[in-house]
């Protein structure tokens, strides 16, 4: 099973931006996404499609439906560029996403 | 808060055998709950899932990776460890040590991560 993500993602500051991951009938699955910062290990924004845990902004919120799953970050800031991740569980294994950098501008 | 440290040598030789711990702070290595993990990251690339295993024994792996991991949780200490045989140079990455929940469908999301232990393989 294979999660394909655009390999970057610009938004200009306080704009929206919106990180997709591709995926077979990945709207049947439970997505998760992580934030990686430079040299930082990854941090969970959003779980099971829609979620966020304790601590995370309202900014961050996701969805998922037929064969994409999407994370969406609002009033984009400074401080969200990063790498960005979806993980699923498909057929006893772990599948991450190739990541997408998100940049702002 | 549940508290992951990881640990272990910075540089392994290629042939030899990867030897990895992580100390559980904060909580229970014992909770039902839980499913203790690895996940990998060679240096500029992305996320790789190594297995992740439950205090009672189960086990899950990735196929490719299988016949050369072993995976142990020793409760008295709330730590648990991974073995990756016979490494080589494509070994090289940042091990993260995770906490991971699940759920009906299977393994779930991992929180929160140990800070990441850099591991060179190289002679």
């Amino acid at each position: 099973y294979e999660l394909t993500q655009s390999f970057s993602v610009s938004v200009a500051l306080g704009q929206t931006a919106r990180i997709t991951c591709g995926g077979n009938n990945i709207g049947s699955k439970n997505v998760h996404w992580y934030q990686q910062m430079p040299g930082q290990a990854p941090v969970l924004v959003i779980y099971r499609d829609n979620n966020r845990p304790s601590g995370i902004p309202e900014r961050f919120s996701g969805s998922n439906s037929g064969n994409t799953a999407t994370l969406t970050i609002s009033r984009a800031q400074a401080g969200d560029e990063a790498d960005y991740y979806c993980q699923v569980w498909d057929s006893s294994t772990v599948v991450f996403g190739g990541g997408t950098k998100l940049t702002v501008l | 808060q549940l508290q992951l440290q990881g640990s272990g040598p910075g540089l392994v030789k290629p042939s030899e055998t990867l030897s990895l711990t992580c100390n559980v702070s904060g909580g229970s290595i014992s909770s039902r709950n839980y499913y203790w993990g690895w996940i990998r990251q060679p240096p500029g690339k992305g996320l790789e899932w190594i297995g992740s295993i439950h205090y009672g024994g189960s086990t899950h792996q990735k196929p490719s990776l299988k016949s050369r991991i072993t995976m142990s949780v020793d409760t008295s200490i709330n730590q648990f460890s991974l073995k990756l045989t016979s490494v080589s140079v494509a070994d090289t990455a940042v091990y993260y040590c995770v906490s991971g929940t699940y759920s009906v469908f299977g393994l779930d999301y991992f929180d929160p991560w140990g800070q990441g232990t850099l591991v060179t393989v190289s002679s």
